[in-house]
């Protein structure tokens, strides 16, 4: 069955410092593959995603992710966190159905020390 | 930029009552989607709707839940005789006619059934 796991559950890091959210996902073919940012009490934001080619992927607010295959990761990667950047982020990947049905990970919420 | 917008923002019912959530989606997208998110856990699937029909839905989704497009705008998630477990956040989505769907999420509208 596809899924997704993000290991950590929480993080933190000092602001300035760089970030790396790790996402690996159980899937039969070529993924679809976002990562989401929910700031507390917000929805849920596209930051960027993968489906085809350059396996770096740039983003919004200065985020990239690198699809793996090898790996079956999706790790999303910010050089230098802002205290804004303290939120959740979900990966998630589209479902073999092509309905457009996304599976989430279980989220990783980041804390960022001034 | 178009956005995906919901009403209610928030939601208190009583167990039983029926509930409508209503979202109205991109202008020219033409998937539409319901998850939700019970407090701590991952965003869930709901149900995915083409064409005036469901497209796929999950388990969660059953006889209990039903969507409609009622006009050109509108897409609505009713809950006919809610339960304390349908207390969660309810996110709409929407997605263009593309092989990748990317989906672009509303606020959320926060359901408490007591």
């Amino acid at each position: 069955a596809q899924s997704v796991t993000q290991p950590d559950i929480h993080i933190t890091v000092s602001e300035g410092a760089s970030l790396e959210l790790r996402c690996n996902y159980s899937y039969g073919a070529t993924p679809y593959l976002f990562w989401y940012v929910q700031s507390p009490g917000q929805g849920l934001q596209l930051l960027l995603k993968y489906f085809s080619g350059d396996t770096l992927v740039q983003g919004i607010k200065g985020f990239e992710a690198e699809f793996k295959r090898s790996q079956s990761s999706f790790n999303l990667r910010k050089p230098s966190v802002h205290w804004s950047d303290a939120a959740e982020y979900f990966c998630a990947v589209g479902a073999l159905s092509n309905t457009g049905k996304l599976i989430f990970g279980q989220g990783t919420t980041l804390q960022v020390k001034p | 930029e178009p956005e995906v917008t919901q009403t209610p923002s928030h939601q208190v019912t009583q167990m039983g009552q029926e509930v409508i959530l209503r979202c109205v989606p991109i202008s020219n997208h033409l998937y539409f989607y319901w998850y939700r998110q019970i407090l701590g856990q991952k965003v869930e699937f709901l149900v995915s709707f083409y064409n005036n029909e469901i497209s796929e839905k999950s388990e969660i989704f059953d006889d209990q839940f039903s969507v409609e497009r009622p006009d050109g705008s509108n897409f609505t998630l009713k809950i006919r005789s809610t339960k304390l477990e349908d207390s969660a956040m309810y996110f709409c989505a929407s997605s263009e006619p593309t092989s990748v769907k990317t989906q672009y999420f509303g606020p959320g509208t926060r359901l408490l059934v007591l």
